[in-house]
């Protein structure tokens, strides 16, 4: 059964600084994996999408790597601002009839203080 | 209206009410979802539709009976809800397979 695991649960880091959250999971024969943003009480805003053939995404201040064989996935932000504070969840889906089908962590809680 | 959008935003029922969520999706997408999130578990899958026809039902009690009358709206029917159903209930749609995009969520209050 695939698990997702989130370290750290929360993490507060001031203004401008580069972080990297990261992201495991158990069964390496994953379709794809996805990050997401989610605001409190909000939905969640997709932020980055890695098939599994590649290695990494980018977008703005974001990078997202995938090493398959080790399960892992981390999310690189780039001067961090305010703005950026959320939580942030990874997701991956398998191959197969379930492509649709994500298995998420439980998030990690991002505070950027001015 | 673009992307998902998910009504009502919030809704207190109690556990006699029937009541319905609804979600549609703008994007041309031909699968949708449905997930809940409890404080502290990770969010879970509900149900999928692809192409209308549901692909997948992870265990869910039948108090939750989904409803797919075309690719574009997804319903969720509510009956004799239980206090332990009080979640976000977020939908979400993407082509199947790919980048999954979600709605803002219906807040549930089952008393």
């Amino acid at each position: 059964k695939q698990e997702v695991t989130q370290i750290p649960a929360a993490l507060s880091v001031p203004e401008g600084e580069n972080l990297v959250l990261n992201c495991s999971f158990t069964d390496s024969a994953i379709y794809n994996l996805q990050w997401f943003r989610q605001d409190p009480g909000k939905g969640l805003t997709s932020l980055l999408l890695i098939q599994s053939s590649q290695r990494e995404q980018t977008s703005g201040r974001l990078n997202a790597s995938l090493d398959k064989s080790s399960g892992r996935s981390t999310l690189y932000i780039a001067a961090s601002q305010p703005g950026d504070s959320a939580t942030y969840l990874c997701a991956v889906s398998r191959y197969g009839g379930s492509q649709g089908n994500l298995i998420f962590g439980k998030g990690t809680k991002l505070s950027v203080k001015p | 209206e673009t992307g998902v959008t998910q009504t009502p935003r919030h809704l207190v029922m109690g556990m006699t009410n029937k009541k319905s969520l609804k979600c549609e999706q703008h994007l041309g997408h031909n699968a949708m979802y449905w997930y809940k999130q409890s404080a502290k578990k990770p969010l879970e899958l509900m149900f999928v539709y692809s192409l209308e026809e549901r692909v997948e039902n992870n265990s869910v009690p039948s108090r939750f009976s989904p409803e797919c009358p075309n690719s574009s709206h997804l319903f969720l029917h509510l009956h004799t809800l239980q206090p332990e159903d009080s979640a976000l209930y977020l939908c979400a749609s993407s082509q199947f397979g790919n980048e999954q995009f979600f709605g803002p969520g219906t807040r549930l209050t089952v008393l």
